[in-house]
């Protein structure tokens, strides 16, 4: 059973609307990630952090923000959605005495704007 | 160039076959590899990891690393339908998180 949740499973929205994905472990883990995933192609990094107030941006840039006042809860906003933001968005942990292969995906987002 | 290469596939093997999935790497001073499994609708799970070169067994999965050639493998033996997903390669550059291929689709036929 997952220990990182995700939350919608599934967003439609229209072109211009704030949207917030959520994500949440309960695992205790430092490290947390967000992924962008589109069909066929790699998993692109968008934003991690490494602790409380620690967030950073990724390798792919993203019009996204992300916050991280608790351990747990590493949420993700899009100020003004648009048709480009259309992808699968997903979420990781890592517990750093496991080192980076110690990774917890969650279910995922599957995000569609319209 | 890319940190890492997969051939997207889609791959189709009867039930039973023998699969191969690869993935090349960029730079010989990469030491951690991953394959992660992902079922569709669901997020990639870790199926095993290896440092530096060699073989590692579990089960019917075996991940092998070459680096002389910068080359990681996974195989999969007596292949069953329930392997049908998209098996990930990761690799741990030292930088801020893992660099992932883009994964080979994997049908196992009954």
């Amino acid at each position: 059973e997952a220990d990182i949740y995700q939350t919608p499973r599934y967003l439609v929205i229209g072109t211009g609307k704030k949207i917030t994905l959520e994500c949440s472990q309960t695992m205790g883990h430092d490290k947390m990630y967000w992924y962008q995933q589109d069909p066929g192609m790699e998993l692109h990094l968008i934003h991690y952090s490494y602790g409380v107030n620690s967030t950073e941006k990724g390798d792919l840039s993203s019009e996204s923000t992300v916050s991280r006042i608790r351990t747990e809860h590493f949420p993700l906003t899009l100020e003004s959605a648009r048709p480009s933001h259309t992808s699968q968005y997903l979420c990781a942990s890592s517990d750093r005495d496991r080192g980076s292969y110690g990774y917890t995906f969650g279910s995922g987002t599957r995000l569609t704007v319209v | 160039q890319k940190e890492v290469e997969q051939d997207p596939g889609p791959l189709s093997v009867p039930e039973g076959a023998i699969v191969s999935l690869n993935c090349t790497y960029s730079n010989s001073a990469f030491q951690y590899f991953m394959w992660y499994r992902q079922y569709s609708r669901k997020g990639p799970e870790l199926l095993m990891y290896t440092y530096s070169s060699g073989n590692k067994e579990d089960g019917r999965f075996t991940a092998q690393v070459d680096k002389s050639s910068k080359y990681i493998s996974l195989f999969i033996r007596d292949s069953q339908p329930s392997d049908s997903a998209t098996y990930l390669c990761a690799i741990d550059t030292g930088r801020r998180a893992l660099t992932f291929g883009s994964g080979t689709r994997l049908q196992v036929q009954p």
